[in-house]
């Protein structure tokens, strides 16, 4: 049973240009959970998405940061006209439901985003 | 709004050393995950600990949710062992894991 996936591994990007990030979840998971963890920091939550739902983007930047789960495929994270600051770690992760029940949020090995 | 304070931020240990990472909660949480995350950066699931204790070969944890704290014990520790530790707890409705800041874990030979 694969793991969250996350692709690509490295991304780096000039100044200006789109990011985009993606994340598959779990075999029979529909919850999708981003992270971003800046350098030497702790990961904070971004956003929570159900399948063609997003349920809360509370921890998402108001501008340039968008995310989506469509019916079918992964989760995509776009990030326009990036800028330094969004070079980070953005890790994504994935449950099988809504309920504060007894499962673990299980992650993927993160895209590396680097803005030169 | 949540505090996850983790304790110490940073430790050092001689290879074999053992040693106790800690977790406190400003409210009530209510699940609990430890996280390694490696020198690739890799996050390593360690424990998911509601409430009691697990044990995973050379590693322990314990949470008492009724104190809002969780204790991550290392025995006989490995350079392999080096990277981050953190811990996250589950806030509200959702599975929205807010993370504590970590701590920096170096095992020198």
């Amino acid at each position: 049973n694969a793991g969250v996936m996350q692709n690509p591994r490295h991304l780096v990007r000039r100044r200006g240009q789109e990011a985009r990030l993606r994340c598959s979840p779990m075999k029979g998971h529909s919850h999708v959970y981003w992270y971003r963890q800046l350098p030497e920091e702790g990961l904070k939550f971004m956003v929570y998405l159900q399948k063609e739902n997003i349920i809360d983007e509370s921890g998402m930047p108001k501008e340039r940061f968008s995310a989506e789960f469509p019916k079918e495929g992964p989760s995509i994270l776009r990030i326009q006209q990036v800028v330094r600051g969004d070079s980070a770690a953005y890790f994504c992760a994935s449950s099988p439901s809504d309920r504060n029940t007894n499962s673990p949020l299980h992650f993927g090995n993160g895209t590396r985003l680097t803005v030169t | 709004g949540i505090q996850v304070e983790q304790s110490p931020p940073d430790l050092i240990l001689q290879e074999g050393a053992n040693s106790t990472l800690r977790c406190n909660f400003s409210d009530s949480v209510n699940n609990l995950q430890w996280f390694h995350q490696n020198p690739w950066g890799q996050l390593i699931n360690l424990f998911y600990i509601p409430s009691g204790t697990k044990q995973n070969g050379r590693l322990s944890a314990t949470t008492v949710a009724t104190e809002r704290y969780s204790l991550l014990y290392i025995s006989s520790s490995q350079t392999t062992d080096s990277g981050v530790y953190f811990c996250a707890g589950l806030i509200g409705g959702y599975n929205k894991l807010i993370f504590g800041a970590g701590t920096r874990l170096a095992v020198h030979p």
